[in-house]
């Protein structure tokens, strides 16, 4: 069973940018995509876009495109999800997840979200 | 975009069963997932293929998918299952999950 272990919580102002990390153990890295999901106070889930290791190749929902980076470090085992120009509206829990089969499928792994707080 | 909707909330007594929908436009035509996640926690898949319970979860949790409607069926609900629930489907590879539905369990 995959284990997906996030970074630690940040704080950024308007208009910064935000790098969360999520490092994958106890599987094959490149045989599975990855989804970054957020969720904001009190809301619900909200894709945000994937990556796939093994042709490092990512898309990303229209909501985020040219605002969101997804990128992987085989090297590492370790996925990352980096959001610009940041607004009090990015305040939100982001996890990663793992999809069950390899891809566009369930996930069946989550971690357990880093809470990412924008405020002057 | 392919929108997915649910009800904000259901409520039910313990022993009853819930159900709850995600609407979709010919969703039948998709692999609905669902999740379960309790305040604080990360998500936890609880169905997926539709009707499939991964390692764990209980014969009571069950699903159906057919036309416009995937419903998560949980039979003889207890004080443990009060939780947001989340369907969960692919459009041309991008991920579209229903706005959950808070379970209260009365």
């Amino acid at each position: 069973q995959v284990q997906l272990v996030q970074s630690g919580a940040e704080v950024r102002k308007p208009g910064s940018s935000v790098k969360v990390s999520c490092k994958a153990s106890g599987d094959t890295f490149t045989s599975y995509t990855i989804s970054w999901v957020r969720q904001a106070p009190g809301q619900g889930l909200e894709w945000m876009g994937r990556i796939i290791p093994v042709v490092n190749t990512s898309n990303y929902a229209q909501k985020f495109q040219g605002r969101v980076t997804i990128t992987a470090d085989e090297s590492t085992t370790t996925v990352y999800m980096e959001l610009s120009s940041l607004r009090s509206e990015d305040t939100a829990v982001y996890y990663c997840a793992r999809d069950g089969t390899g891809d566009l499928s369930y996930f069946d792994s989550w971690g357990l979200g880093t809470l990412v707080t924008v405020s002057s | 975009s392919y929108v997915l909707t649910q009800p904000p909330s259901v409520s039910v007594a313990p022993g009853k069963t819930a159900r709850i929908t995600c609407g979709g436009n010919n969703i039948g035509s998709n692999s609905v997932h669902w999740y379960q996640q309790k305040p604080g926690q990360a998500p936890v898949l609880v169905i997926y293929y539709d009707s499939d319970r991964p390692s764990g979860i209980p014969e009571r949790v069950s699903g159906t998918n057919s036309g416009n409607t995937a419903t998560l069926t949980i039979s003889r609900v207890e004080a443990g299952d009060e939780a947001d629930y989340y369907c969960h489907v692919w459009n041309i590879e991008s991920g579209v999950f229903g706005g959950g539905t808070k379970l209260t369990v009365l």
